[in-house]
């Protein structure tokens, strides 16, 4: 059965800290793996999306990486700020799916920023 | 210049009526979707649908029925409302065909059924 899993289900950390997040998925064929923001009552806003091919990807303070032997990814987050409170989602495509039909959505991890 | 956007955003009905959110998206996108986010937020697809074909999640009940009156617009209807409906709905869109397409999403819509 295809899924993915995401540690930690919740963290807080001080401003200013880094952290970072992970996921591990069992989803096969792999096509791609995507890293999803949502803030508090709004939706998912995409961060990073990676291929089987790439190993790591920056976006800002956000950097994602992607060890596709061991099926697990990570996304780390530099100088952590007030505003990077929000529930992060880790989100694999099915191969050959070309669109988000056939996504496999994670948990999420709630990450609470705190001055 | 909000790219998808969903009305209402949040809905408060009672049991047994029948309701309907409307999304629409200006991306000039030829797929759009709605998930359904429930308490432990999981986000789950309900539907796909472009002007090919429609595509159900099997474990969606047959109360929910997506309306597509052009490209641009995916309404969701939903009858007999029952409590375990309460949850967040959220419309998307994106362009199938693309490699790696990304799809975006509307703000949500806040169900609550009493």
């Amino acid at each position: 059965k295809n899924q993915v899993e995401q540690s930690p289900q919740s963290l807080i950390i001080l401003e200013g800290k880094n952290c970072t997040l992970q996921c591990n998925y069992t989803v096969s064929p792999f096509s791609n793996l995507r890293w999803y923001k949502q803030d508090t009552g709004r939706g998912p806003v995409s961060l990073t999306i990676m291929t089987f091919s790439e190993n790591t990807k920056s976006n800002g303070r956000y950097t994602a990486t992607l060890d596709a032997d061991t099926k697990q990814s990570s996304l780390h987050i530099t100088a952590s700020q007030l505003s990077d409170s929000a529930s992060y989602i880790c989100v694999v495509s099915e191969s050959n799916a070309g669109n988000n039909r056939k996504l496999i959505w994670g948990l999420g991890t709630s990450l609470a920023v705190n001055p | 210049d909000t790219a998808v956007s969903q009305t209402p955003k949040y809905l408060v009905t009672q049991m047994g009526n029948d309701k309907s959110i409307k999304c629409e998206q200006n991306l000039g996108h030829d797929t759009m979707y709605w998930y359904k986010q429930d308490s432990k937020k999981f986000l789950k697809i309900m539907f796909s649908y472009n002007n090919k074909e429609l595509i159900i999640n099997e474990t969606v009940p047959n109360r929910f029925s997506p309306k597509s009156p052009d490209k641009a617009h995916l309404n969701l209807h939903i009858n007999s409302l029952e409590l375990g409906d309460s949850a967040v709905y959220f419309c998307a869109s994106s362009q199938e065909g693309r490699l790696n397409t990304e799809a975006f999403f509307g703000q949500g819509t806040r169900l609550t059924v009493v």
